[in-house]
């Protein structure tokens, strides 16, 4: 049972949007900024989100972050058949003293 | 090229140890707080432990406490991973991971430590 909750899974058609939630507490999502990870299949997680919102350079702009109080969501807009991939969010645990992560969400792409 | 480059997994019985490493390359290592997180096959992330950027603070996750200690060399631009004690649930894929800005930006490819007797 992971801190931070995600939907197991999402799916949409190329070209549509698909949004993941995040649902933690005040003592990580709701304190503290939350980061979202992209997984391909059999490969290292890569950072796709941080600061709750922030890109890093190379992301493109169709994976966008958003969070209010103790919710966190990742959008993808225009969905392409490359973003079919594991999806955690994660964030400090300031109760727990620990780096807590999402469950994960396997976007596919039908 | 900024890279992590994680070795020292492999097959080991349970109650035995073995140290990862994490080679880093391209930026300057003393200068970044370092992380280790680990996937069971199939299953999540899940996250481990950290080092500051000068190894005088460490912190771990309640599974490993006692067990594991994470280590640097900033001379040699290594990150370690000291397991002792190990247990079948300990068996993961364990990254490397280089923090900045509150985040986990650069991971390196994993290495498989196997449980089992």
């Amino acid at each position: 049972q992971s801190v931070l909750t995600q939907p197991p899974s999402a799916s949409g058609t190329p070209g549509q949007r698909v949004t993941i939630s995040c649902s933690g507490g005040s003592s990580n999502i709701g304190g503290h900024s939350v980061n979202w990870y992209q997984q391909l299949l059999g490969t290292a997680p890569k950072l796709l989100i941080y600061i709750d919102n922030q890109r890093p350079s190379g992301v493109p702009d169709r994976f966008s972050g958003s969070k209010s109080g103790t919710s966190a969501s990742l959008a993808i807009s225009g969905l392409q058949s490359e973003d079919e991939a594991d999806y955690y969010c994660a964030a400090w645990d300031d109760s727990l003293n620990v780096w807590v992560f999402g469950g994960g969400t396997k976007v596919t792409v039908l | 090229e900024v890279q992590l480059v994680e070795s020292g997994g492999g097959l080991v019985q349970p109650g035995g140890s073995l140290r990862l490493s994490c080679a880093a390359s391209g930026f300057t290592f003393r200068t970044y707080w370092m992380h280790w997180v680990r996937q069971a096959p199939g299953k999540g992330l899940v996250w481990v432990s950290h080092i500051n950027n000068d190894g005088s603070s460490t912190n771990y996750a309640d599974s490993v406490k006692g067990r594991f200690t994470i280590s640097r060399d900033n001379a040699k631009n290594t990150l370690y991973l000291q397991m002792n004690s190990l247990r079948a649930e300990d068996t993961a894929v364990y990254y490397c991971a280089r923090a900045s800005e509150a985040a986990f930006h650069i991971w390196g490819q994993g290495t498989l430590v196997t449980v089992s007797s």
